[in-house]
């Protein structure tokens, strides 16, 4: 059975500088991978997936993830913070063989420092 | 536009008085889903639906009810709302392409906060 666990509930950069979030996945199968975003008071939107083509993923707003089989890791980056990044950051596995089609992390919020 | 709406967006209720929370969605997605958002724990899946009139409980289904009669409704029913039920709400949607692992994105509707007085 699938399982993500997003290594850090909280995150701190200043503005401008890089931004990494940290996923790693249990998965007995090729699984799909994604990354989605909550800004405050919102709902979540895609940022990027993976679906077994090319293991870099790049995605909107200038962020990217890769896709790490050896690792079991899909880590979320992006080289320079913007102010409007500040949001909750959820990372999503599926697999065949789940109980549910679909498994949340539990979130990273990140918070982007002037 | 394609989008999923949610009804209503704001809710206070008391404990026992049965309430809906309504999903559509109208891009024709076979695959629909309730999550709950708590401080803390994340998104934790409720119920889903593979398709019309499949249902299937999530990680968290104890006190809650769906059907899915039409392909674009997945409404969301509390019989007797506890406090413990007090959380965020999110209805998605989804195109399957029939394959058990899902590879297309999910849309949320905007969310329902619902407090049980």
């Amino acid at each position: 059975a699938q399982s993500v666990t997003q290594l850090d509930s909280h995150v701190s950069v200043s503005e401008g500088t890089p931004v990494l979030l940290r996923c790693n996945y249990s998965s007995s199968y090729s699984p799909s991978l994604f990354w989605y975003v909550q800004h405050p008071n919102k709902g979540l939107q895609l940022l990027l997936k993976y679906t077994s083509a090319a293991t870099l993923v790049k995605g909107i707003n200038g962020f990217e993830a890769e896709f790490k089989k050896s690792e079991t890791s899909f880590h979320l980056t992006k080289p320079s913070a913007h102010m409007s990044d500040a949001a909750e950051y959820f990372c999503v596995v599926s697999e065949a063989s789940g109980n549910t089609p679909l498994v949340f992390g539990k979130g990273t919020r990140l918070s982007v420092i002037a | 536009e394609a989008q999923v709406t949610q009804n209503p967006r704001y809710l206070i209720t008391v404990t026992g008085k049965k309430l809906t929370v309504t999903c559509s969605q109208n891009m024709n997605h076979e695959y629909m889903s309730w999550y709950r958002q708590d401080p803390g724990l994340g998104l934790r899946q409720i119920y889903y639906s593979m398709n019309v009139e499949v249902t299937d409980k999530g990680d968290v289904p104890e006190g809650y009810k769906v059907s899915r009669k039409e392909k674009r409704n997945f409404p969301l029913i509390l019989e007797s709302p506890s406090p413990n039920q007090t959380s965020l709400y999110f209805c998605a949607s989804s195109s399957t392409s029939g394959s058990l692992i899902f590879t297309d994105t999910q849309y949320f509707g905007p969310g329902t906060r619902l407090t049980v007085l």
